[in-house]
């Protein structure tokens, strides 16, 4: 069974301080995505990361993908109010049938 | 920009009645999903399905529990005999190829009372 752990659970900052958020697994797989989930609805996908060390960045949102493929991070510079909401990430194996691994999920709140 | 749809957003049922929840796949895709969220927990794979038959499933989609691609463009999910713990949202994914990322419907809220 894949599991992913994802920490911090819950994240509470300031407005324009940074922050980063861990997604683990003792797993190797073969793409792992980003998601932002908003109250009521379903994920939407940030970004996929597939090489191992790849490093992906949209706009303030600096995503990592480990060297072995088992880890991910997300870092975001100078949080705004409108970054708060509930971050997963989700591993896929390709000879998996492809479904996707889900963490717990990220609860950040940012305060202006 | 193509997205999964879901319909309904919000479906309550009784106890034993069967419900259908419906997905409209991105129209390319291959590869079709069903996931659920029970509330304040985690996304949790039901059944992946692909070139006309499950792939696979996972525990939770016992019996009860049947997908269906009855036309070109639908893709289904009938609970035969809702039980109570069956309420949560429950979402639609899928993909183009097996290696790429899936994309995610807004959801049905199915409630069971």
């Amino acid at each position: 069974t894949q599991l992913l752990e994802q920490s911090p659970q819950f994240l509470s900052i300031q407005e324009g301080e940074n922050l980063t958020v861990y997604c683990n697994s003792s797993s190797v797989f073969s793409s792992l995505q980003w998601y932002r989930q908003e109250p009521g609805e379903g994920p939407v996908l940030l970004v996929t990361v597939v090489t191992g060390g790849e490093v992906k960045k949209l706009k303030r949102l600096t995503f990592q993908f480990g060297d072995a493929r088992k880890d991910s991070s997300l870092h975001i510079t100078a949080a705004q109010p409108g970054d708060t909401g509930l971050y997963l990430c989700a591993g896929a194996v390709w000879t998996n049938a492809g479904k996707s691994t889900f963490g717990d999920g990220t609860t950040l709140t940012v305060k202006p | 920009e193509p997205e999964v749809t879901q319909t309904p957003s919000h479906q309550v049922t009784q106890m034993g009645q069967e419900v259908i929840l419906r997905c409209v796949p991105i129209s390319n895709h291959l590869y079709f999903y069903w996931y659920r969220q029970i509330l304040g927990q985690k996304v949790e794979f039901l059944v992946s399905f692909y070139n006309n038959e499950i792939s696979e499933k996972s525990e939770i989609f016992d019996d009860q529990f049947s997908v269906e691609r009855p036309d070109g463009s639908n893709f289904t999910l009938k609970i035969r005999s809702t039980k109570l713990e069956d309420s949560a949202m429950y979402f639609c994914a899928s993909r183009s190829t097996e290696n790429t990322e899936a994309f995610f419907g807004q959801g049905t809220r199915l409630t069971v009372v």
